[in-house]
């Protein structure tokens, strides 16, 4: 099994750029979570997905979208990237809300 | 809002010794509280996994406690070695269990 796996590694956009960031799963968990690492603020969650179907903002929603495709899989878009959303970007997963989390390797994004 | 506090924010130890690593949060009506470590330029790897009710977890040379009442979470490592430098994170999740709030981490050296 991979766990959770995230496409790209790495990506430099220019500022009003935009991307989809990839994540899927193959543990059959139903809950999905998107989480940005900055130093100094540690990890903040930005949206999340209790199961197929639903999504729901986190701490720091704004200039992201999220889509839960199906169950494997939790993309999160950026429309207009901005200098702020530089970051190293974390998918998890867990068997449901409250379950053990379980992280993907990150994406790491430079905006220009 | 949920404020978690590492302590401390690095530490060095000979390699064989035994620590404590700490962690407090100002909201105790907590789900659980997931420790994980994080090597640097990776993901977070889940460590252990303590609920709201208990009051200890172990895994092999791992040993967290709980005390939830008093906002206060600390990692025993048993004869620590030097695979064990990593960043380690403690994390809450709130009472809906749908937020991990994280710390700053404690950066540990283990020296051979």
């Amino acid at each position: 099994n991979a766990g959770v796996t995230q496409t790209p590694k790495f990506q430099v956009l220019k500022t009003g750029q935009s991307m989809t960031l990839q994540c899927a799963q193959d543990m059959n968990h139903n809950s999905m979570y998107w989480y940005r690492q900055d130093p100094g603020m540690g990890l903040r969650l930005i949206y999340y997905s209790a199961s197929e179907g639903t999504t729901d903002k986190g701490e720091v929603p704004n200039g992201y979208n999220v889509s839960r495709l199906n169950k494997r899989e939790f993309s999160l878009r950026l429309e207009s990237a901005a200098p702020s959303q530089t970051s190293v970007y974390f998918c998890a997963s867990g068997y449901n809300l409250g379950t053990e989390q379980f992280f993907g390797p990150g994406t790491r994004l430079t905006v220009l | 809002k949920q404020e978690v506090t590492q302590i401390p924010a690095a530490l060095s130890v000979p390699e064989g010794e035994n620590l404590v690593l700490n962690c407090s949060f100002t909201d105790s009506a907590i789900y659980n509280l997931q420790w994980f470590r994080q090597d640097p330029g990776k993901g977070l790897t889940s460590l252990l996994l303590i609920q709201s009710s208990q009051r200890e977890q172990t895994s092999g040379r791992l040993n967290a406690s709980l005390d939830k009442s008093s906002g206060r979470s600390t990692l025993y490592i048993a004869a620590s070695q030097p695979g064990d430098s990593a960043t380690y994170l403690c994390a809450p999740n709130n009472n809906a269990g749908n937020m991990l709030t994280f710390g700053g981490g404690t950066r540990l050296m283990v020296k051979p």
